[in-house]
């Protein structure tokens, strides 16, 4: 998992909370990514950034937002967590190749909602 | 929407037998990618493919892209039982600014 840890590994929260996600890296790459990962959808891409405090909404970004003050952290919080967001998150990396390069992915957070 | 459409959906094969996999996809692409992904575990980059080849080779693995039907396919060789797993391709939104995964192939290798 190249140098990319994401925490916390498991959540159970109740509808309506405020939930963060962590990923951090240790390659210095320039972009980074949240996914989500459900069956019968593959990964479907939430926010992405382009360096530090640039980001980007992705194809499923509705109740979601991202930070990034850091070129090694990426947040990702749900601003108010509904059961729909129960679901697996991955953070993925790649390098200043271009944003549709390999990327490399973090061992994922499930998030349970109640 | 998936711009990647694995088929099949699953695939059960003997220890030994080769896997085929394929994906197809709908708008103009840089490239093409496949990953692997191991229950529980996050996504690992197999192999990449540009738009302008038309086969890659990575070990046991066999890429062919084949842009004017919009498809590509994997083979993997001899499969072992650790190659259980499932497989996704993905394909940039050809303005490279992100790639676009489909919903995957489930692979099962028995032994």
């Amino acid at each position: 998992d190249a140098g990319i840890t994401q925490s916390p590994r498991h959540k159970v929260t109740e509808t309506g909370t405020p939930v963060t996600l962590r990923c951090h890296q240790t390659e210095n790459h320039r972009y980074m990514y949240w996914y989500r990962q459900d069956p019968g959808h593959g990964l479907r891409l939430i926010h992405y950034s382009y360096g530090v405090k640039d980001t980007d909404k992705g194809e499923v970004s509705d109740g979601y937002s991202v930070s990034r003050s850091k070129t090694e952290d990426f947040l990702l919080t749900l601003e108010s967590a509904t059961s729909s967001q129960t679901s697996v998150y991955f953070c993925a990396i790649s390098s200043d190749r271009g944003l549709a390069d390999t990327q490399y992915f973090g061992p994922g957070t499930r998030l349970t909602v109640l | 929407s998936q711009q990647g459409e694995e088929d099949p959906q699953a695939l059960s094969i003997q220890e030994g037998e080769n896997a085929t996999m394929n994906c197809s996809y709908k708008t103009s692409i840089n490239n093409l990618q496949w990953y692997r992904q191991n229950s529980g575990r996050g996504l690992v980059h197999l192999i990449l493919i540009r738009s302008n080849e038309r086969e890659k080779h990575s070990g046991r693995l066999r890429v062919t892209l084949d842009t004017s039907k919009k498809s590509s396919s994997l083979l993997i060789t001899a499969s072992r039982a650790a190659d259980t797993a499932s497989y996704f391709c993905a394909t940039d939104d050809f303005s490279g600014n992100k790639l676009v995964f489909g919903a995957g192939t489930i692979l099962r290798v028995k032994s």
